[in-house]
């Protein structure tokens, strides 16, 4: 099938690391994909990682994949309040490059 | 703003009544990607078009559902007798070839059917 996987809720505690995990279906997908969703605004892509890699570090922000388990992670470091949103992985199809998306993390950060 | 740009941001529409949705791309990128997403749900992925040719369209978009691209450049999404199911933001995405990496989606357009 075209589903990915998320856990619907984390909470965390401010200056926590959070954890989101993902997981995928197709293995021949290029590029994955976490994008951030605020209330009532738009997506925003975080960061991505090409299928090729294990690992990328952007800032707070580091992306873990596990191609053989199809497993995606997202861990932000030192997390604020600001953090908190709606969090969706996507993976990237080769052939028509359309996404397909999780159905969210809704990450909570409490002061 | 060189963004993808979309309109209206806000549709209200009674039910049965047809609706249509405008998305200009960014000028340079030939393919573009139309997604719905409700509430609590990931965005759900519609159609694309690269340059004027429809190349796929998901089982999601019933017959009601039409979009067109007719010059390569912008592209709209019209949906005929609006039923309350199709209450969602609709997105609009473009990006460049096979290659790049990443889609530029824009701010969408939120449609209720009362």
């Amino acid at each position: 099938g075209e589903d990915v996987e998320q856990s619907l809720f984390l909470s965390v505690r401010e200056g926590d690391s959070s954890v989101i995990n993902c997981t995928y279906t197709d293995s021949s997908s290029t590029y994955l994909y976490w994008y951030k969703q605020e209330p009532g605004a738009g997506l925003q892509l975080l960061t991505y990682i090409f299928s090729n890699m294990d690992m990328k570090q952007d800032q707070r922000l580091t992306v873990l994949l596990n191609k053989k388990d199809k497993h995606l992670s997202l861990r932000i470091a030192d997390t604020q309040t600001g953090d908190s949103a709606i969090y969706f992985c996507a993976e990237k199809r080769a052939d028509t490059g359309k996404l397909i998306f999780g159905q969210g993390t809704t990450l909570q950060v409490k002061p | 703003d060189t963004g993808v740009s979309q309109d209206p941001r806000h549709k209200i529409t009674k039910r049965g009544q047809n609706v249509t949705f405008r998305c200009d791309p960014i000028s340079e990128h030939n393919r573009l990607y139309w997604y719905r997403q409700t509430l609590g749900q990931g965005p759900e992925f519609l159609t694309y078009f690269q340059n004027e040719a429809q190349l796929e369209k998901s089982r999601l978009l019933s017959d009601r559902f039409s979009a067109e691209r007719p010059k390569g450049s912008f592209s709209t999404l019209e949906i005929q007798r609006t039923e309350q199911g199709d209450s969602a933001m609709y997105l609009c995405a473009s990006s460049v070839g096979e290659m790049n990496t990443e889609a530029f989606f824009g701010q969408g357009t939120r449609l209720t059917v009362v």
